[in-house]
C-alpha cells in the first residue's frame, strides 16, 4: 500500500465510450502524474499537475482530458480512444516536483479499448 | 537529463546478491542515479537514490564509481519477491521539473 489508489483497477470500453479514470493520494504530497505503460513499452510520463496546475503535457492527443480539482484527487478523462490506448495507466505523487522528490505509484488502471 | 543503459535481463540464485549495472556515462554535475523497480502489473516502487557516495537503505546498496559514469544496485539478499524489472535513472537533483524517464530497465529474475 503506497498511499496512492486508482479506481477503477480494469476498465473495457469501446470507441465510442466515455470514462474517467480516478487517482487519490493519501500522503499530503502536492504533485501528481499520469503515465501510460503500452505492452513491452517502458512508461511514458503523460501530464504533470503541481498544486493543481498542469505543469505539462507531454504530447499527449486531446482524447485524454485530465482534472485536477485538489492536490489529493487527479482524474483522467477518456473519450473516443484507439485500441492502440489500451495500457496500464498509472498514477504517482509526490511532495513537489523537483527531481528529489521520490514518486509513489498508485497500482494502475487496466484499460482496454475495443 | 543523462542517458542510462541496462542489461535486458538477468538472473539470481535465491538468497544470494543480485547485483545490477547501469551505466551513465554522460551524467552532469548535478544529476543524481535513482532507481526504481516494477513487480509484474504493478506501479513502479523507489528504491534508493545517490550523487556519488554509496548509499544504503533497508532495501538495497547502491555503489557509485568514483568518476560517477556507472552504478550497481545491490539486493543483499534476493528473494523470489525481487523478481521485477528494475528501473536506473538519472535525474536533476532539485531541478524545477524532476521527470522521471523510464527506460526498459533490466528484468531480475530470481530462481529458487
Amino acid at each position: 500500500e503506497t498511499g496512492v489508489t486508482q479506481t477503477p483497477r480494469h476498465l473495457v470500453m469501446g470507441m465510442t465510450n466515455k470514462k474517467s479514470l480516478k487517482c487519490e493520494q493519501h500522503l499530503g504530497h502536492n504533485a501528481m502524474y499520469w503515465y501510460k505503460q503500452s505492452a513491452k513499452k517502458p512508461l511514458e510520463l503523460m501530464f504533470v499537475y503541481n498544486f493543481k496546475e498542469q505543469t505539462e503535457n507531454n504530447s499527449v492527443p486531446s482524447r485524454f482530458s485530465p482534472e485536477c480539482p485538489n492536490s489529493s484527487h487527479l482524474f483522467l478523462h477518456l473519450h473516443t480512444l484507439q485500441p492502440e490506448d489500451s495500457a496500464l495507466y498509472l498514477c504517482a505523487s509526490s511532495q513537489g516536483t523537483s527531481g528529489y522528490n521520490e514518486q509513489f505509484f498508485g497500482p494502475g488502471t487496466r484499460l482496454t479499448v475495443l | 537529463d543523462a542517458k542510462t543503459t541496462q542489461p535486458t535481463s538477468m538472473d539470481c540464485a535465491e538468497g544470494r546478491a543480485a547485483n545490477l549495472p547501469c551505466n551513465h556515462s554522460t551524467i552532469s554535475g548535478n544529476e543524481y542515479v535513482y532507481w526504481y523497480r516494477q513487480i509484474h502489473s504493478q506501479g513502479p516502487q523507489y528504491i534508493i537514490h545517490g550523487l556519488k557516495n554509496n548509499e544504503t537503505n533497508e532495501m538495497a546498496s547502491l555503489i557509485i564509481t568514483e568518476d560517477r559514469k556507472s552504478s550497481t544496485l545491490i539486493l543483499p539478499h534476493a528473494t523470489l519477491r525481487d523478481t521485477a524489472v528494475y528501473y536506473c535513472i538519472v535525474i536533476v537533483y532539485g531541478g524545477s521539473q524532476g521527470n522521471l524517464i523510464f527506460g526498459k530497465g533490466t528484468k531480475l529474475s530470481v530462481k529458487p
